[in-house]
Parts: C-alpha cells; sequence; structure tokens
C-alpha cells in the first residue's frame, strides 16, 4: 500500500498523559500536513510541512502540541498533558509540491483516533 | 481570510433520484474548490476540483461539481443516486495558499 499511513488508529488515554502519533506520507510528496477533526465537523488546519520545515501552524496548536518532521519524510505529533478537550480524530495528510505548480490536492490517510478519559 | 459554508448539515434523496450537494465559498483571488468523501471511521477521499477552465467539473464515481463564480458556489451534483454514495461529504477551497480550508460537512443518505 502506498497511501498515506497513520499509527495507532486508537489511543485511549488518561488525562495528563502523553500521546505520540505517527505518519508515512506518500513517498514522492514533500508537503505533510496535521488536521484535527472532531465528531461531526469538517477537519482543522493544525500545521504543515515542506520537507523538514515547519512552515505553518494553526492557533489551535496550542504550546501542548507539537510536530516534527526530523528528516523530511514521516512525521510525528505529540500531546503533552493532555486534555479531554483533545480527544478527536486526528488526520494527517501529504502533497506533492512544485514551484509554481500547487493544486492542493491533500491525500489523507485513515486518521488517530484520540480519547482522553 | 478564507471560508467554505455548507449550509445542509444532512440531504435526504431516493435512491435513483439526482443528489445536490451545496457549498459556498469566500476565497480571495482565484478559488481553488474540492470535494472530498469520507466514509466511518475513515479518511478523508478525493473526489474531484475545480482549479480553472470549465466549469462543471467530473470527477470519481459519477460525480460532478459546477463552479459558480457569480453565485460564489462549488455545488457536488451526481444524476442517479446510490444507497452507497451515503457518507460524509466535504468542500474545501484555497487561494493556491498553502492549505485547504474545510466547510463543516453534509451528511448524505440515501435510501432504497
Amino acid at each position: 500500500d502506498t497511501g498515506v499511513s497513520q499509527d495507532p488508529r486508537h489511543k485511549i488515554t488518561k488525562r495528563g498523559q502523553n500521546v505520540t502519533f505517527r505518519c508515512d506520507p506518500i513517498s514522492e510528496h514533500n508537503r505533510l500536513y496535521w488536521y484535527r477533526q472532531t465528531l461531526g465537523q469538517g477537519p482543522e488546519f493544525l500545521t504543515y510541512f515542506q520537507n523538514e520545515a515547519q512552515l505553518e501552524k494553526s492557533r489551535l496548536l496550542s504550546d501542548r502540541f507539537s510536530a516534527e518532521r526530523p528528516k523530511g519524510s514521516f512525521s510525528t505529533l505529540e500531546i503533552q498533558r493532555t486534555e479531554q478537550g483533545d480527544s478527536a480524530m486526528y488526520l494527517c495528510a501529504s502533497s506533492p509540491h512544485r514551484s509554481g505548480l500547487n493544486t492542493g490536492e491533500l491525500f489523507f490517510g485513515e486518521g488517530s483516533r484520540l480519547t482522553v478519559l | 481570510a478564507q471560508s467554505v459554508a455548507q449550509p445542509e448539515d444532512q440531504v435526504n434523496v431516493a435512491e435513483g433520484n439526482p443528489l445536490t450537494v451545496k457549498c459556498t465559498y469566500s476565497v480571495s483571488g482565484n478559488p481553488y474548490l474540492f470535494w472530498y468523501v469520507q466514509y466511518p471511521n475513515r479518511g478523508l477521499q478525493f473526489l474531484l476540483k475545480y482549479i480553472t477552465g470549465d466549469n462543471l467539473v467530473k470527477g470519481s464515481y459519477g460525480f460532478e461539481a459546477e463552479f459558480n463564480k457569480s453565485q460564489t458556489s462549488f455545488h457536488l451534483k451526481k444524476p442517479s443516486a446510490l444507497v452507497s454514495d451515503s457518507a460524509l461529504y466535504f468542500c474545501a477551497g484555497h487561494n493556491a495558499g498553502n492549505m485547504l480550508t474545510f466547510g463543516g460537512g453534509t451528511r448524505l443518505m440515501v435510501k432504497p
């Protein structure tokens, strides 16, 4: 399978614990995005990378959230001191990006569902 | 700021009938518009996009969408609905920027 993969698919944790999600994008895609989706809502942008550089972060990304893409391939999203309000589906997407050609189509993984008790 | 609105939380249609899922946008400059579909506990799947050119765009699974600049709309359509089309549909857009902004989603229910 050469799509975007995310791990774990489901995570249940207690409030105050730290969690980390991993995303492996499509191999030739240089852009990687994280979105958050709560039940019945549209995805909300969190952050994105071009190669290893984190180029934009949403105000939704509090200081408890950190994302990395150390070698420009896979990415991790860590949430520290989880709160019940962090319960959501965390979606990763990737896209190819070439100068002068950015149609913006994103390829999504199946998401990592976080439940904070 | 850019935004995308889907005015209907749910659309109900009988199998075999035409369906329309509405979307309006507020995007500065030339909009890039997309439709995605989401099945339960799954990620989003790309259906179609409008970048430039013909206002009627054809996509996957027999879906199409019509870009209307004067009405700032990008409604999703299908001539004959299938029960298997039942899912959550999201409209999204950007202006050649760096991130997609999504609408709140519309649940499509196709009844046999």
